[in-house]
This record gives C-alpha cells, sequence and structure tokens, in this order.
C-alpha cells in the first residue's frame, strides 16, 4: 500500500486552464503538504495544513487554492495556468507539525504548454 | 533568513569508498536536520536526521555530521554501493522543512 498517493503523475495543459492534484495519506498523520520542485530543482514549500486547518501559507499566487477535506486529503487546485506553473508539485505528510519528518508522494509532473 | 546550500550538484564515487555530501545553513535557530534520497520519478524518501543536541548520528552505512560552530553538515556513506546513486537533499526543519538543492551522487563499479 503506497503511503502518500498522489494523481495524476503527469498532467500535461494549455495555458489558462483550470487543472487539481490529488492527494491522499493512509499512515494516520495529522500534518500534510504541498511542495513545489522549480526547474532549479528547489524544493519549496507551498502550504500545510494540520487537522484540515490551514497552517503554513507561502508567498504564492492566489490561483492556488488547496482544500483539505479530511485530515488524510489534500487537494491542490491551480486556475489560469500559467507557463511558469510548470514543475513537480510533492504532496508530503507527517505526523505532527514541529521537528517532524515528511513523507513524500511520487509528484506530479506538470507541464503547461 | 533561513537558507540550505548544498554548493555541489553532482558527486561521483567509486563502489566501495566512502561517498561525502556536504550542507551548510544560514540560520542557527532551527536546530533539526535531515537528509533525503530521491531516484528519478519518485519522491524524496527520508535517511537520517539529526538534531542540535548532538553532533552525530550513525545508521548502518550512513552518518551524518553537524558541526555547529561553523553551521555545515554532511553525510557520509561508506562503503559506497551502486544502490546509492540518487539525488541527496538536506533539509533543516522547523514548524516547514526548507531543503537545499540538491547533489547528485554516481557510484561508479
Amino acid at each position: 500500500d503506497t503511503a502518500v498517493s498522489q494523481t495524476p503523475k503527469y498532467l500535461v495543459t494549455q495555458m489558462g486552464n483550470d487543472k487539481s492534484i490529488k492527494c491522499e495519506q493512509n499512515l494516520g498523520h495529522d500534518t500534510m503538504y504541498w511542495y513545489k520542485q522549480d526547474s532549479k530543482k528547489f524544493l519549496k514549500i507551498m502550504f500545510s495544513y494540520n487537522n484540515k486547518e490551514l497552517i503554513i501559507n507561502e508567498t504564492v499566487p492566489n490561483r492556488f487554492s488547496p482544500k483539505s477535506p479530511d485530515k488524510a486529503h489534500l487537494n491542490l487546485h491551480i486556475n489560469s495556468l500559467e507557463l511558469g506553473d510548470s514543475a513537480v508539485y510533492f504532496c508530503a505528510s507527517s505526523q505532527g507539525t514541529f521537528n517532524e519528518k515528511l513523507f513524500f508522494g511520487s509528484g506530479t509532473q506538470l507541464s503547461v504548454l | 533568513d533561513q537558507q540550505v546550500k548544498q554548493n555541489s550538484p553532482s558527486l561521483s564515487v567509486q563502489e566501495g569508498r566512502i561517498s561525502i555530501l556536504n550542507c551548510d545553513y544560514t540560520n542557527s535557530m532551527f536546530d533539526y536536520f535531515l537528509w533525503y534520497k530521491k531516484y528519478p520519478a519518485e519522491g524524496p524518501t527520508f535517511l537520517i536526521s539529526i538534531s542540535s543536541i548532538k553532533d552525530k548520528n550513525e545508521d548502518g552505512r550512513f552518518t551524518v555530521f553537524l558541526n555547529k560552530s561553523a553551521k555545515h553538515l554532511s553525510l557520509h556513506i561508506v562503503p559506497s554501493q551502486p544502490g546509492d546513486s540518487a539525488v541527496y537533499f538536506c533539509a533543516q526543519g522547523a514548524q516547514k522543512l526548507v531543503f537545499g538543492q540538491g547533489t547528485r551522487l554516481t557510484i561508479n563499479p
């Protein structure tokens, strides 16, 4: 059983479209995250939720909207996609919120044409 | 500001020898550090961690050293094996993990 699973693995879309990436964890963790790996390979945090509450919201365009229907799921919706949104998006989870080991999904490669 | 830097984008090591990956950080306020390993088309997987109450942590072939005065940590892999070929990220933790840009390690047979 995959601990942190995200779908789709690949997403190719046109500029201006709206798309969603889904993430689920079966580890019983309370905290979930979205990270973005850009073309320079940096992994940067975007959002973090703890028990469905938003606790970290980095400087991310408001075209990006996370949603956590329950603590096992954290989805990422992106409106009006731009070329610069092309990246690999990783979902992750951890037990708590401080000094925690993160468990990552396998990533979603988003390509905006 | 919290920054984590891995200044070597790549490293090539002979199988059986020691691999040493380095990482520097700027902010001493956060005292928990982790190393992750990443294969292509997979997510990063946790390897080993250390908190600032220690200066060394060992797990099998992997040892992490922390030099707080130099704001530097290193990961030693000995002996290196072909399956260790991957990208290695160091990260500094608090409420969020801040990652370095990774070092691609290649182990040559």
